[in-house]
This record gives structure tokens, C-alpha cells and sequence, in this order.
């Protein structure tokens, strides 16, 4: 059990610029969610995979946001056209079917200048 | 609308005493509660939780109260070390699918957390 696993674990872009993050989850884990944290603020959900179906977006999902899990392993979080309001640490979690025990991996700070 | 709720966004307690972290919900379809503690640049680490059929749920240091008449839980570290310093995040759950609540199956609603500082 090698933990959840997040790339990069920094990113700085400016605004406009398109950004993709990774999340490759605990290996027998088939759920995967991301969630974002912004300062002061607990993580807020964003969207969630039970193997490679999307099963849920939460409304703070803009249309400039995209996520795929193509072989329900390893997911990938969009950004496009990216702006300032952005910046959050984006965190990716996993857990198994049935479980309400989620394991985080440690994020990916993005900063939009 | 808050849902998850931690009023106190700082404690500090003396080494060796009780810790005592709170939180309060509002949604009566919650089932599932857990507390993550979280270090600086780090993802949260799931520390202990409590299904709502239970009242108290405990695990080394660590116990998890539930008090679902008062929608309140909170959680007692005791003794408190200066390695428990972090950010506390309550945390609950409806496993109920495709329910109305701005959730889903499962995914987490979070309070805003709070900070304990365990002084040697």
C-alpha cells in the first residue's frame, strides 16, 4: 500500500494558461474523488469516479474544468483558461466501494499569477 | 449554507492533558462522521470514525463522541503530545445515493477545521 500520489505537488501558471494535474490512487481502491482547499476553508468536493464512470460534479465544477479516469486507475484534473480564483491546493483522494473512509494523497498546489 | 460545522478555529492545550475538538451538523441525513488531522503542506490523514449508529467510537488516544439528538460530535485526545499539533477536520457522510443535499455517494462534507497547539 503505497499511498495515494499526487503530480506535481507545485504548480505556478498564469492566468489563461491550461494546467493538468494526476492522481494516481491507492491500487485497490476503485472510488477516486477531488476535492479543493481553499485558505481556511476544509476541502470542498468537486467531483468523484467509481472505476472509470464520473459519477458526480459538484456545481463548483465549471465548464473550464474537466476530469477523466480512462482505465479507473490512475485520474487526471483539467483546468483551461485558467484564472486567478483558481489558486487552491487540489487534493485527490481514493477509497473502496462500500467505505466512507477516504485516504488523501498531498495535494497539488496551483498558483495563478 | 454551512453544514458541517467547527466553531473553534484554535485551541491550545498543555502537553499531557485532554484535547477537546467540536463540531456540530445540521443535516439529519448524515450517517457517517470522521476526523482527518492535516500538517502544512500535506494531504489530511484519516484519524478515527463513528458510524451513527454509535455513540462513541475509540482507538488509542483517540475517542469520538456522537450525540445525534444534539447533531454534535467531538473528539478527545488524551494525553495531548506536541505531535498532535495540526489542523483538526470534521468531516460527515450520507451513504445514501443521489440524495439532495449537495452531496453524492459518499463524497465528504467538511467543517472549516481547527488548529491545536500541544505546548511541551
Amino acid at each position: 500500500d503505497t499511498g495515494v500520489s499526487q503530480d506535481p505537488r507545485h504548480k505556478i501558471t498564469k492566468r489563461g494558461q491550461n494546467v493538468t494535474f494526476r492522481c494516481d490512487p491507492i491500487s485497490e481502491h476503485n472510488r477516486l474523488y477531488w476535492y479543493r482547499q481553499t485558505l481556511g476553508q476544509g476541502p470542498e468536493f468537486l467531483t468523484y469516479f467509481q472505476n472509470e464512470a464520473q459519477l458526480e460534479k459538484s456545481r463548483l465544477l465549471s465548464d473550464r474544468f474537466s476530469a477523466e479516469r480512462p482505465k479507473g486507475s490512475f485520474s487526471t484534473l483539467e483546468i483551461q483558461r485558467t484564472e486567478q480564483g483558481d489558486s487552491a491546493m487540489y487534493l485527490c483522494a481514493s477509497s473502496r466501494s462500500g467505505s466512507h473512509e477516504q485516504y488523501f494523497g498531498p495535494g497539488t498546489r496551483l498558483t495563478v499569477t | 449554507d454551512q453544514q458541517v460545522k467547527q466553531n473553534s478555529p484554535s485551541l491550545s492545550v498543555q502537553e499531557g492533558r485532554i484535547s477537546i475538538l467540536n463540531c456540530d451538523y445540521t443535516n439529519s441525513m448524515f450517517d457517517y462522521f470522521l476526523w482527518y488531522k492535516k500538517y502544512p503542506a500535506e494531504g489530511p490523514t484519516f484519524l478515527i470514525s463513528i458510524s451513527s449508529i454509535k455513540d462513541k467510537n475509540e482507538d488509542g488516544r483517540f475517542t469520538v463522541f456522537l450525540n445525534k439528538s444534539a447533531k454534535h460530535l467531538s473528539l478527545h485526545i488524551v494525553p495531548s503530545q506536541p505531535g498532535d499539533s495540526a489542523v483538526y477536520f470534521c468531516a460527515a457522510s450520507a451513504g445514501l445515493p443521489f440524495m439532495n443535499y449537495g452531496g453524492s455517494q459518499g463524497n465528504l462534507i467538511f467543517g472549516k477545521g481547527t488548529k491545536l497547539s500541544v505546548k511541551p
